[in-house]
């Protein structure tokens, strides 16, 4: 089946830098991925949603100037992290729509900020 | 307001003994209704999407249903392996996108 891959599963740095999370779509063309943020025992909760070639929307209460998408291509979408704070800390999926409208998710990754 | 609601939250089994998940939602515009599974630290795995009311989709011991306004997630003669939180999420298109909505899910626990 389609796959989308994240990279790296496990990050962790210092507070006060900035991290970059990737997300591949491996199979197939993506024009539009989703950043999702999970807590510990929560279902997920959209951040914001990215589409190829433009600037991605996000959801009310989430930082831009924070949480930087870029889309450069059908098949990559990255979440740059900015000025991390422990409180930022936090298990972050992403997921990709494919052709047909389905919408596959990444194994996601772990943020800790010390 | 766009709504999803799974019950119960949480449900154990023995193995073998089939139950069923709940999905309700209230949405305006429905452009399809999606469910997955989710192991603890790793993404939710597709399942199945549902467009229409009166479909139905199978696989292995999962069959899913549709109605107007709720879904169910049959499991028949459920494994352990099948423990797991399954997650029901609706798609509808708000603010120019298609966005998926999801419920808190369903945690299943299947014990020997």
């Amino acid at each position: 089946g389609a796959v989308v891959s994240q990279h790296p599963s496990r990050v962790i740095c210092k507070s006060g830098t900035s991290v970059k999370i990737e997300c591949r779509s491996l199979d197939f063309q993506a024009t539009t991925m989703f950043w999702y943020r999970q807590f510990p025992k929560k279902s997920l909760m959209l951040m914001a949603t990215s589409n190829e070639g433009s600037k991605a929307t996000y959801e009310q209460g989430v930082e831009k100037d924070k949480f930087l998408i870029n889309h450069a291509s059908l098949t990559l979408s990255t979440l740059t992290v900015t000025s991390a704070h422990p409180e930022d800390s936090s298990f972050y999926i992403c997921s990709a729509r494919d052709p047909r409208g389905t919408i596959y998710f990444g194994e996601g990754s772990w943020l800790t900020v010390v | 307001e766009d709504q999803v609601t799974q019950s119960p939250e949480a449900l154990r089994l023995q193995e073998g003994e089939s139950s069923s998940l709940n999905c309700s939602y209230t949405v305006s515009g429905l452009r399809g209704l999606f469910w997955y599974r989710q192991d603890p630290g790793k993404g939710p795995e597709f399942l199945f999407t549902l467009y229409s009311a009166g479909e139905e989709k199978e696989k292995e011991r999962l069959k899913a249903t549709l109605t107007k306004k709720e879904s169910f997630l049959h499991i028949t003669a459920p494994k352990p392996e099948d423990s797991a939180t399954y997650l029901c999420a609706v798609q509808a298109p708000r603010g120019g996108y298609n966005k998926l909505i999801f419920g808190a899910g369903t945690r299943l626990a299947v014990h020997p």
